[in-house]
């Protein structure tokens, strides 16, 4: 069974500019959550998507915004781009929502702002 | 804001030795749990420990779980230069949420 993958692994940008990050989950996975980690903060959850619903959001700003399609993968976009987005992206799939079990994490999207 | 606390922030031992990590948390839980990160990489689940239950044992870790106290803690016996790596402990129940809470981590050297 594929594990969570995420894309682009890698990706470089400048302020202001906008970027979207892709997670596919296991197969079954309906919930998707996403985290930034970053050296100073730790993980930090963004929010976590169940059948194609926000079903939980963490605290930052409305320039993160996410969606999750039918088929359960998920995207998250950040917009207007500052200097401290710079961090590392995971995402990762479970069967439900919420801590009930497991999470399978993605090798994450490394964002780079400049 | 972090509901688990990892202590120490870092640990350094001998390959063969044990390593014991702690996490502290500040409201009740419904259960707790430890993922592993190798450098820059995704997070590996190790263990999951519900709030009724007090130890779990995988392998050559060691879970156990002090709700009075609010405490977990991890214990990896005969440890592997390969072992090296961040530890976090989540938890749930901050402010009510199901949804996992990760601490800063342990970071774990383990020298051959």
């Amino acid at each position: 069974k594929a594990g969570v993958t995420q894309t682009p692994r890698y990706l470089i940008k400048t302020r202001g500019q906008q970027v979207t990050l892709s997670c596919s989950p296991i197969s079954g996975h309906r919930s998707v959550s996403w985290y930034q980690q970053t050296p100073g903060q730790g993980l930090q959850f963004l929010f976590e998507y169940f059948s194609e619903t926000q079903r939980n959001k963490g605290n930052f700003p409305g320039r993160f915004s996410g969606r999750q399609f039918s088929n359960s993968r998920s995207e998250m976009n950040v917009s207007t781009l500052e200097l401290g987005d710079s961090a590392l992206y995971l995402c990762a799939s479970s069967l439900t929502s919420g801590n009930t079990g497991e999470l399978f994490f993605g090798e994450g999207s490394r964002l780079t702002v400049l | 804001s972090q509901q688990g606390e990892e202590d120490p922030q870092a640990l350094s031992i001998q390959e063969g030795e044990n390593a014991t990590m702690n996490c502290s948390y500040k409201t009740s839980i419904n259960n707790l749990q430890w993922y592993r990160q190798n450098s820059g990489r995704g997070l590996v689940h190790l263990i999951l420990i519900r709030s009724n239950e007090r130890e779990k044992h995988s392998g050559r870790l060691r879970v156990t779980l002090d709700t009075s106290k609010k405490s977990s803690s991890l214990l990896i016996t005969a440890s592997r230069a390969a072992d090296t790596a961040s530890y976090f402990c989540a938890t749930d129940g901050l402010r009510g949420s199901y949804i996992p809470t990760f601490g800063r981590g342990t970071s774990l050297i383990v020298h051959p």
